[in-house]
């Protein structure tokens, strides 16, 4: 079974430039979360979609980032424009359902240096 | 507001030695409890879980009990192997109705020596 899918793997911008990350979850799944990694903070979530409606955004750092989820199969988070600090490991996770004991499946993540 | 506290690593231990992480949770509510492990260039993934106090999850040798006295979950592993080298995380469920958020701790690098 194909497990959380995210692109690119890796991606090397500019500081102004505008990022543009991608994920699809496992078929089926209808609960989405965006988190972000680093060293200094840890793992952070910053959005999660349940039925494709965000439900709870408040781990956005600002409004440079933007999550949309059109459908079932595909989300994006947006970073416009980018900046140094937002280099980071960027996961994508869904799970069946949404609920506290629900397992989450997370994918390899994509690897974001703003240069 | 719900948090996860791990023990501060990193962890550095021989092939075969005990392994203990520590993991403290705050007691809203009765939250599922789980731990995760990434291992180098890899998302998180599920290692194992407990949905209600003292229920014990297992699995690949490692072993955690939910302790709702001491809002406790704490991973243990009899022997540990060089391929158990990885960063492990504790995490605990929302209450209420947030659908399925987690909340993880600062997670726990653990190095295995031949």
């Amino acid at each position: 079974d194909a497990g959380v899918i995210q692109s690119p793997r890796h991606e090397v911008t500019e500081m102004g430039q505008e990022v543009t990350l991608r994920c699809k979850p496992i078929s089926g799944h209808n609960s989405l979360f965006w988190y972000r990694q680093t060293m200094m903070r840890g793992l952070e979530l910053l959005i999660y979609f349940n039925n494709n409606v965000p439900i709870d955004d408040s781990g956005m750092p600002e409004d440079r980032f933007s999550a949309k989820m059109p459908n079932a199969s595909f989300s994006t988070l947006k970073i416009q424009p980018s900046e140094p600090r937002d280099s980071a490991v960027y996961f994508c996770a869904s799970s069946l359902y949404a609920g506290p004991e629900v397992t989450q499946y997370f994918g390899p993540g994509t690897r974001l240096t703003v240069l | 507001g719900d948090s996860v506290t791990q023990m501060e690593g990193p962890v550095t231990l021989s092939e075969e030695a005990f392994l203990t992480i520590n993991c403290t949770y705050t007691a809203t509510g009765y939250p599922s409890l789980f731990w995760y492990v990434q291992y180098p260039g890899e998302g998180l993934q599920l290692l194992l879980k407990a949905t209600k106090a003292d229920d014990k999850g297992s699995n690949k040798g490692f072993e955690a009990t939910y302790r709702k006295e001491t809002t406790s979950f704490h991973l243990e592993k009899g022997s540990v192997q060089v391929s158990d080298s990885a960063v492990y995380f504790c995490a605990r469920g929302a209450g209420g109705t947030s659908y399925g958020k987690l909340t993880f701790g600062q997670g726990t690098i653990l190095t295995v020596h031949p």
